[in-house]
């Protein structure tokens, strides 16, 4: 399984855009990248997912470079209510052996 | 459209007692996963499904924890008997299982604690 790396945790200040970036440097061919979110006490939600370049909506956008080892979220203009953890995730869609593993995430927290 | 539905929300038991955990995935849903949390880390995937099927059950603790999806809808997940390192959030997650359409989404969970 693509094994990722992503900081344990990091400030912004409301308003602020936030990038968070993640190492995942055995991705394979096949593999997408996803970004879920998760408040205390709830389960995961989905925020994105790409393949290659740009892939952007409503709520946040993800960049992967050509070589595809690495992946930054964006949230544009945060506020208090962004506070959650985020988890990058690396694998394949269904009908493969290989799942989706999340790591321990970053906990990203908005100051006023 | 109601989401993943999980029950109990908490539960608390005593060492070697049993417990039941259970799930309502979304409606059309054909893929459910069991997954475990433990404080301050990711979701770990136990089990999961394609309908009534366990496609995925390597990190199943076979010895004393069990599962299934009956009619390929609700699902059970139980541990029998307890111990002390399962407290931990039990989540259900599902997913539509078609190429493309694979998003997870995940229930509140079930908080265990075993005393």
């Amino acid at each position: 399984l693509a094994k990722t790396t992503q900081p344990i945790s990091m400030d912004s200040y409301e308003g602020q855009e936030v990038n968070i970036t993640c190492s995942h440097n055995n991705i394979a061919t096949n593999d997408y990248i996803t970004w879920y979110q998760q408040f205390p006490s709830q389960g995961p939600r989905f925020i994105i997912q790409g393949y290659k370049t740009k892939v952007t909506n409503e709520v946040a956008s993800l960049f992967i470079p050509a070589d595809r080892k690495s992946s930054t979220l964006s949230l544009p203009r945060v506020s208090l209510s962004d506070t959650a953890v985020y988890y990058c995730l690396v694998g394949e869609l269904p009908g493969s052996a290989r799942q989706l593993t999340f790591g321990s995430g970053t906990q990203l927290t908005v100051l006023p | 459209e109601a989401g993943v539905v999980q029950s109990p929300r908490y539960k608390i038991i005593e060492k070697k007692q049993p417990v039941a955990f259970w799930c309502n995935p979304i409606s059309g849903h054909n893929t459910l996963y069991w997954y475990l949390q433990n404080l301050g880390q990711g979701p770990e995937l136990l089990i999961r499904y394609e309908n009534e099927e366990a496609v995925d059950d390597s990190q199943l603790p076979k010895d004393r924890f069990s599962a299934e999806r009956l009619k390929g809808v609700d699902s059970t997940l139980k541990i029998q008997p307890a111990e002390l390192g399962d407290s931990a959030v039990y989540l259900c997650a599902s997913s539509l299982g078609r190429v493309g359409q694979e998003t997870q989404y995940f229930g509140p969970g079930t908080r265990l604690l075993v005393l």
